[in-house]
């Protein structure tokens, strides 16, 4: 079973419109991390949430994750075509900023 | 900063034979990198655990014979796939940590023919 779930595992969306995607964990999460990836590129580092309650924003995407670090979601404000790509949760399960284990992603269409 | 980058970007190569993939941090130090695997629409799969100066940390049913990590100094690990097969065909990413955050490199695809 995976240990990391996202879901909805594909969305679109028109551009302009919010949206929110989540990442949820069976295990309390040491870290939290949301990277974006171009497919056949690598990944770029969005956001690092630690604490429970935790939220950060950056841009148009916010990232909060909850009071039990089992579940996070990342927000989309008025989405546009270059928010477009895989959205991939990342979480430390076991501290000291060891190994990731990462969901399956998802994948985000902006429609223009 | 925290910039990684890969070398090569792509590779194809026959079977059989070897390839290597450099995996570097341009402006930081990094005791530790990580080495992931990545299947077509799949999430990505940590492959083993390169530290400087001392051997890898390869995860359950990863061949360590197969895929040889060097991490000879704190700004360069290697990965290198041995006797090569087509199934070992995939996209392979580095990462390396800074300050609780791992930074990933563009990733290499290999190609075996």
């Amino acid at each position: 079973s995976q240990e990391l779930e996202q879901s909805p595992q594909s969305l679109i969306v028109q551009e302009g419109k919010n949206l929110t995607i989540n990442c949820t964990s069976s295990k309390t999460l040491y870290g939290l991390y949301w990277y974006k990836q171009k497919y056949g590129e690598g990944l770029i580092f969005l956001m690092m949430l630690q604490k429970g309650g935790e939220e950060k924003s950056h841009e148009k995407i916010t990232a909060k994750l909850d009071e039990k670090k089992q579940q996070s979601s990342l927000h989309i404000t008025a989405s546009q075509p270059s928010h477009a790509g895989i959205y991939l949760c990342g979480a430390d399960m076991t501290g000291a900023n060891s190994k990731l284990t990462f969901g399956k992603g998802i994948t985000l269409s902006v429609r223009p | 900063g925290a910039v990684v980058s890969q070398h090569p970007s792509r590779v194809i190569c026959k079977s059989g034979t070897s390839v290597k993939i450099e995996c570097r941090s341009l402006d930081f130090q990094a005791t530790t990198m990580f080495w992931y695997r990545q299947f077509p629409k799949q999430s990505l799969m940590l492959m083993a655990t390169s530290n400087e100066g001392s051997k890898a940390t390869y995860e359950q049913g990863v061949e360590k014979d197969k895929f040889l990590i060097n991490h000879a100094s704190l700004t360069l690990s290697t990965l290198t796939v041995t006797s090569a097969h087509p199934e070992d065909s995939s996209f392979y990413i580095c990462s390396a940590g800074v300050e609780w955050t791992q930074y990933f490199g563009p990733g290499t695809r290999l190609l075996v023919l």
